[in-house]
């Protein structure tokens, strides 16, 4: 069965830095998609960063990039210059190729102060 | 990004009622819609999949009979919450996901749902 294992449960960064929120995986595929999504206080879920197994580069949306290690079924996303609307839950996910069911991880809470 | 509505976003109801949500793809077809019910500060936990014209897939531990899903079009699919209690009191979210390949879900609002 496929895992998604969040080992932060929570995480505060200042303003303008730049914080790291880890994730690693657990499957037998080798073809899947990973996702990091935000939920803010809303709670409407926000899609930040896709990732296709079969590609190397790491993907990159303006202030978020991730490090994707396939060997070692790492997914980590880095938010560079954080702002203070980046405050929210953070969850990454796991999608296996031929399906479209998400598996998600705990979420890490993420803070950022002034 | 396409748009999926869900309503309501809030409801109170009491012990022994249902209660409907609804969830719709305003402006793209949907194959698949996913039911998620999220307790506070926890991750979601998929209740179960919707697939047009078919019955509902329930993961384990769900109970089909309490929670009832229709998905009667290719932009609608409801969750019926039957004779509500207050441990069915969460927040209750729908994504669905467009055809294809490249599929991607977008997500509801929620709803959060207290019975009393």
């Amino acid at each position: 069965a496929q895992t998604v294992t969040q080992s932060q449960p929570e995480m505060s960064v200042q303003e303008a830095e730049t914080v790291t929120l880890s994730c690693t995986y657990d499957t037998s595929e080798s073809n899947y998609y990973l996702f990091w999504y935000k939920q803010p206080p809303s709670r409407q879920m926000i899609l930040v960063i896709r990732q296709e197994a079969y590609k190397q580069q790491n993907a990159t949306e303006n202030r978020f990039s991730v490090n994707f290690q396939k060997a070692a079924k790492s997914f980590s996303l880095k938010i560079s210059d954080s702002q203070l609307g980046d405050t929210a839950m953070y969850f990454c996910a796991f999608r296996p190729y031929n399906t479209d069911k998400l598996i998600f991880g705990t979420g890490t809470r993420l803070q950022v102060f002034p | 990004g396409a748009v999926v509505s869900q309503h309501p976003s809030w409801v109170i109801c009491k012990s022994g009622t249902s209660v409907k949500i609804e969830c719709r793809s305003l402006d793209f077809q949907a194959t698949t819609m996913f039911w998620y019910r999220q307790f506070p500060k926890q991750s979601l936990m998929l209740m179960a999949t919707s697939n047009e014209g078919s019955k509902a897939t329930y993961e384990q531990g769900v109970e089909k009979d309490k929670f009832l899903i229709n998905h009667a079009s290719l932009t609608l699919s409801t969750l019926t919450v039957t004779s509500a209690h207050p441990e069915d009191s969460s927040f209750y979210i729908c994504s669905a996901s467009t055809a294809g390949e490249h599929t991607e879900a977008f997500f509801g609002q929620g709803t959060r749902l207290t019975v009393v």
